[in-house]
């Protein structure tokens, strides 16, 4: 089945370093590709996503590839800041043949804190 | 902008008792979805509604658990005679059916069985 594996955090940097998140996944097809962002206290939000091989996502300052040939869809930022700290999700739809392009698979999100 | 509402927002209750969470979405979002999350994991997929008609259902569903949708407008996800590993967060999320995997996520409805 579908998967999707993160680098495991927690992840400390401070303000204004340049942040990567990596996250591959396993799918068979076609799938679209995503990162949620979950604030503290907040619900998950999408910041990006990319629907085919080589589109870039991008939003607040961050950006991500779709991989196809690495199966990767890294999170990139150039200089963080303290309100970027945050859990990081990456997700993936309708990766199986056939399959449902409504569901997400999800990584088991990171855990980034950005200190002044 | 009303968002996705849940409520309660935390539920403690005593093994082998019945509860149900609620989930208002997005008034014009059509599909809806129920997903599970643990300490340190991703959520996990359990049910889409499409309108009032519930889709799918995840094998992670046992039949302890139930959802409607009825009238296509808010949920209800009910557990019966719960059990310590039901405790978890659970997510209520919305969207319209054209924008795909982009997922407008309540705050969650934290259960912690005794």
């Amino acid at each position: 089945g579908d998967s999707v594996t993160q680098m495991e955090g927690p992840v400390t940097l401070s303000e204004e370093a340049f942040l990567t998140i990596n996250c591959t996944y396993t799918a068979t097809g076609y799938p679209s590709l995503f990162w949620y962002v979950q604030y503290p206290g907040e619900g998950l939000q999408l910041l990006l996503k990319a629907t085919k091989a080589d589109d870039k996502g991008s939003n607040k300052g961050f950006e991500a590839t779709y991989r196809k040939e690495t199966t990767s869809f890294h999170l990139e930022k150039g200089s963080v800041q303290v309100s970027d700290s945050a859990v990081y999700f990456c997700a993936l739809s309708g990766g199986g043949s056939g399959g449902s392009n409504y569901k997400l698979t999800f990584g088991k999100g990171t855990l980034l804190t950005v200190n002044p | 902008d009303t968002g996705v509402s849940q409520d309660p927002r935390h539920k403690i209750t005593k093994r082998g008792q019945n509860v149900t969470f609620r989930c208002d979405p997005i008034s014009e979002h059509n599909r809806l979805y129920w997903y599970r999350q643990t300490l340190g994991q991703g959520p996990e997929f359990l049910t889409y509604f499409q309108n009032e008609a519930q889709l799918e259902k995840s094998r992670l569903l046992s039949d302890r658990f139930s959802a409607e949708r009825p009238k296509g407008s808010f949920s209800t996800l009910e557990i019966q005679r719960t059990e310590q590993g039901d405790s978890a967060m659970y997510l209520c999320a919305s969207n319209p059916q054209s924008r795909t995997g982009e997922l407008f996520f309540g705050e969650g409805s934290r259960l912690t069985v005794l």
